[in-house]
């Protein structure tokens, strides 16, 4: 079966710009979390949805947001970008919340730079 | 929310040397511990995982962990390690979410 598929693949942007990442869970998971990953801060927990709605969120700022939609497809966008937003964006899936505990699928993730 | 903390950020090994890579965590309930690797150029992968019953783990490609509840710890152990285990390895747990430690590269000198 297709694995978590996220696209693009690399992002390209300048300050002050928006973004939107795309994130396709394995057929059948409903459950899709987002992690930011930058060196020496390993992944930062961005936020969980389930079913379209938001279960958790991570600490960070109103300019990152988040949805999910019916087919379990979701979307991030992060508005106002920032030199510090450069980050490879990951994105996971389960079954559901409670099956990451036999664990996450992640993708490849997005590699956005903001210039 | 729970955190983790990863002690070491880069370890060099030669091969054949034996490998503990730390990590603690802080939360005061019920938690699932896990180990990820992420080899170069590749996904993040579940390396193990620790729910209950026995504290030492074994996993994939010989890792094996240890939970020691009353230190918060679950470090990640190999007994002779291979060119081929140098990724970075990310210590997670999950308390209703899944958060995940700054990680450690590990790097084997063949």
């Amino acid at each position: 079966k297709a694995g978590v598929t996220q696209t693009p693949r690399y992002l390209i942007k300048t300050r002050g710009q928006q973004v939107t990442l795309s994130c396709s869970p394995i057929s059948g998971h409903r459950s899709v979390s987002w992690y930011q990953q930058t060196p020496g801060q390993g992944l930062q927990f961005l936020f969980e949805y389930f079913s379209e709605t938001q279960r958790n969120k991570g600490n960070f700022p109103g300019r990152f947001s988040g949805r999910q939609f019916s087919n379990s497809r979701s979307e991030m966008n992060v508005s106002t970008l920032e030199l510090g937003d450069s980050a490879l964006y990951l994105c996971a899936s389960s079954y559901r919340p409670d099956t990451a505990n036999y664990g996450y699928t992640f993708g490849s993730g997005t590699r956005l730079t903001v210039v | 929310a729970q955190s983790v903390s990863q002690h070491n950020h880069h370890v060099i090994l030669s091969e054949a040397a034996s490998l503990e890579l730390g990590c603690n965590y802080s939360y005061g309930g019920t938690v699932n511990l896990f180990w990820y690797v992420q080899y170069p150029g590749q996904h993040l992968q579940l390396l193990l995982k620790y729910f209950s019953g026995d504290p030492l783990v074994k996993g994939i490609k010989g890792f094996e962990a240890e939970f020691i509840k009353s230190k918060f710890s679950f470090n990640l152990r190999k007994p002779s390690v291979q060119w081929s285990d140098t990724a970075e390895y990310f210590c997670a747990v999950n308390a209703g979410d899944m958060r995940f430690g700054a990680g450690t590269r590990l790097t084997v000198k063949p």
